[in-house]
């Protein structure tokens, strides 16, 4: 019940298109929903963050929709750059406790050129 | 911009051998976590933090593995008797849980450990 499922586990856009990854948990505990971005050799970073009071929230080139009924929620992004070339993971946050992230498998982006 | 520090970047070790690896949180964070990611896999959490003692720990963080802030500074992993699969790399990451709390973990860039 605490895991976030992830896919794709990679993906390969060209640059100008369109990313899109999808993750999905089971949790109704879940109260936050961060995305976080890791380059090769560092540490995540995060990249947006949505509640489930809103169903979409967008920073620059990065939205984040969630859908509450169906228990699922996936990161866009336009005009992708091959500096997004990275990995990303969906992670969750359950309320009452000490809020430690469940994270996602993860998903290998590469934006082609 | 304050960030996260751990040390050593990478540690070999062998088998048995215990290991600490150190972490510098932010300086007015309040928790503070354990994480460890094996090559090619996710973020698993392993262990938080809070007022000098353990809130919650996963099932990864067994009797083998111990958690220490030894000074207003440094928050320390220790593995008493290192196996094969202890070979990870381990992140530390902090969060101030202050009334302005976003909710955001701040990660340090890792300290790879490889256990032969």
């Amino acid at each position: 019940q605490q895991q976030v499922k992830q896919s794709p586990q990679s993906l390969i856009v060209q640059k100008g298109g369109i990313s899109i990854i999808n993750c999905a948990y089971e949790n109704t505990a879940f109260d936050y929903f961060p995305w976080y971005q890791q380059f090769p050799g560092k540490g995540p970073a995060l990249l947006i963050a949505i509640r489930p009071d809103v169903s979409e929230k967008k920073e620059g080139r990065f939205t984040i929709s969630f859908n509450k009924s169906a228990k699922q929620f996936s990161l866009h992004i336009m005009d992708s750059q091959p500096g997004d070339s990275a990995t990303y993971f969906c992670a969750a946050y359950p309320s009452g406790s000490a809020r430690q992230l469940t994270f996602g498998s993860g998903t290998q982006l590469t934006v082609l050129p | 911009e304050p960030e996260v520090t751990q040390t050593p970047s990478h540690q070999v070790t062998q088998m048995g051998q215990e290991v600490i690896l150190r972490c510098v949180p932010i300086s007015n964070h309040l928790y503070f976590y354990w994480y460890r990611q094996i090559l090619g896999q996710k973020v698993e959490f392993l262990v938080s933090f809070y007022n000098n003692e353990i809130s919650e720990k996963s099932e990864i963080f067994d009797d083998q593995f111990s958690v220490e802030r030894p000074d207003g500074s440094n928050f320390t992993l220790k593995i008493r008797s290192t196996k094969l699969e202890d070979s990870a790399m381990y992140f530390c990451a902090s969060n101030p849980r202050t009334g302005l709390d976003t909710g955001e973990l701040f990660f340090g860039e890792g300290s790879r450990l490889t256990v032969l």
